[in-house]
């Protein structure tokens, strides 16, 4: 269904690598999200964006970078300065709203493996 | 610190019995709080927030202030309950939802 698309499904990165992790929403969202999650971990905060041309860094955002250049777009961008970036990387949208207190609606999700 | 804790990794129960997800939360002032679900090969979504006083699907969830927890119920167990639960709170003092490591619920038949 439509809603929040990521691509790739699955994404591999060679050593010293940069690779960018694509999300787009339909919904017409303010705010978008990006969350990394690891095995036995809940999904931990990256960067998020409530507006156009602005985002903030979330819990874990060192290795990381984005931009929202587009309302309906928020790349990821995975640095080779990220030491450990092999996770599953899920992307999420909410509507107007002070911070994340409205419901998100969450992607397929990405898997970053290093080769 | 803002933490919420899911202490259960796994619950394992059959069809018909009652469910208890536990939740707790450490935050100053008064978060609001949610569910999220993944069922199996689907994407993770709103189960239910506890602002809305509903109940979704036979679950409902209280907050109680005194204990900080936001336990998710259901009285019967269903096979289609089997799946992925994230308790997460929001707090407008950090801006942001923090969700906690999960808790798998397997409904056996």
């Amino acid at each position: 269904d439509g809603g929040i698309t990521q691509s790739p499904k699955y994404l591999f990165r060679k050593e010293g690598q940069n690779v960018t992790l694509s999300c787009e929403q339909n919904l017409n969202h303010d705010a978008m999200y990006w969350y990394r999650q690891d095995p036995g971990q809940g999904l931990r905060l990256i960067y998020y964006s409530q507006i156009v041309n602005d985002f903030q860094k979330g819990d874990i955002a060192e290795g990381y970078s984005v931009s929202r250049e587009k309302k309906e777009s928020f790349p990821l961008t995975v640095t080779s300065a990220q030491k450990n970036p092999t996770a599953f990387y899920l992307c999420a949208s909410s509507g107007a709203g002070q911070g994340g207190n409205q419901p998100q609606h969450f992607g397929d999700g990405t898997r970053l493996s290093i080769l | 610190a803002q933490r919420v804790t899911q202490p259960e990794k796994l619950l394992s129960v059959f069809k018909g019995a009652p469910v208890e997800l536990k939740c707790n939360y450490s935050y100053s002032g008064s978060p609001e709080l949610f569910w999220y679900v993944q069922y199996s090969r689907q994407r993770l979504q709103l189960l239910l927030r506890h602002i809305s006083r509903e109940s979704i699907k036979g679950f409902t969830a209280d907050l109680n202030k005194g204990e900080t927890s936001f336990h998710l119920k259901k009285p019967f167990a269903q096979e289609e309950d089997s799946a992925m639960y994230y308790c997460a709170p929001f707090s407008g003092g950090y801006n942001k939802l923090i969700f906690g490591a999960g808790t798998r619920l397997a409904v056996h038949p």
